[in-house]
């Protein structure tokens, strides 16, 4: 499979522990971005990655949240000391240069 | 609050109907997205759109993009149980992709 990779599918945590989820990119797509959904809405964006730089942070994303993308090659995003409020889908997308965006199938949060 | 403005919501119809889907943007796009989710589930890519009066289909789904490049449309025809599920759109609004943002979604379900 040569899609776009979530780990994990799901994830409980109680609240204020801190969770870390990975996005495996299609390889040659030079663009990450992640995207955080609620029921019932569209997927909102947090962060956009070109290869190693993150270029664009949306004022969704607090300081509690951070994302790397080492080496232009997979992305992590971390929140810290979670909320019942950062419970959402997290959606991972990457893209080549005028493609369209390659979307993984999502990390699910929920937060006790 | 999402900038793309999507109607109806939501829509029921009967197996065989047509049914038409509406995005709409008080800006320019650079380009124009359509996008199918299952609940639960990552986006699955329908199509892209990027020129004024451009039109699209595959198989029983056409996609338009109006002249001034602020509304499309998504229309199917003859539905199936298949089509079922929430239709969203999304836009480059920058014409860098550096921020992809979309539609909160049309919940879509067919009755057979």
């Amino acid at each position: 499979d040569t899609g776009v990779s979530q780990n994990p599918r799901h994830k409980i945590t109680k609240r204020g522990q801190n969770v870390t989820f990975r996005c495996d990119p299609i390889s040659e797509h030079n663009r990450l971005y992640w995207y955080r959904q609620t029921l019932g809405q569209g997927p909102e964006f947090l962060t956009y990655f070109q290869n190693e730089a993150q270029l664009e942070k949306s004022r969704l994303l607090s300081d509690r949240f951070s994302a790397e993308r080492p080496k232009g090659s997979f992305s992590t995003l971390e929140i810290q000391r979670t909320e019942q409020g950062d419970s959402a889908m997290y959606l991972c997308a990457s893209l080549s240069w005028n493609t369209e965006a390659f979307f993984g199938q999502g990390t699910r949060l929920t937060v006790v | 609050s999402q900038e793309l403005e999507q109607s109806p919501q939501s829509l029921i119809v009967q197996e065989g109907k047509n049914l038409t889907i509406n995005c709409t943007s008080s800006k320019t796009l650079y380009g124009l997205y359509w996008y199918k989710q299952k609940y639960g589930e990552g986006l699955i890519f329908l199509m892209m759109l990027q020129k004024g009066g451009e039109e699209k289909s595959h198989e029983k789904i056409t996609a338009k993009l109006d002249e001034k490049k602020q509304q499309s449309s998504l229309h199917i025809t003859a539905s199936q149980p298949s089509h079922a599920g929430i239709y969203l759109c999304g836009a480059d609004k920058s014409g860098s992709a550096r921020q992809l943002t979309f539609g909160s979604g049309t919940q879509l379900t067919v009755l057979p």
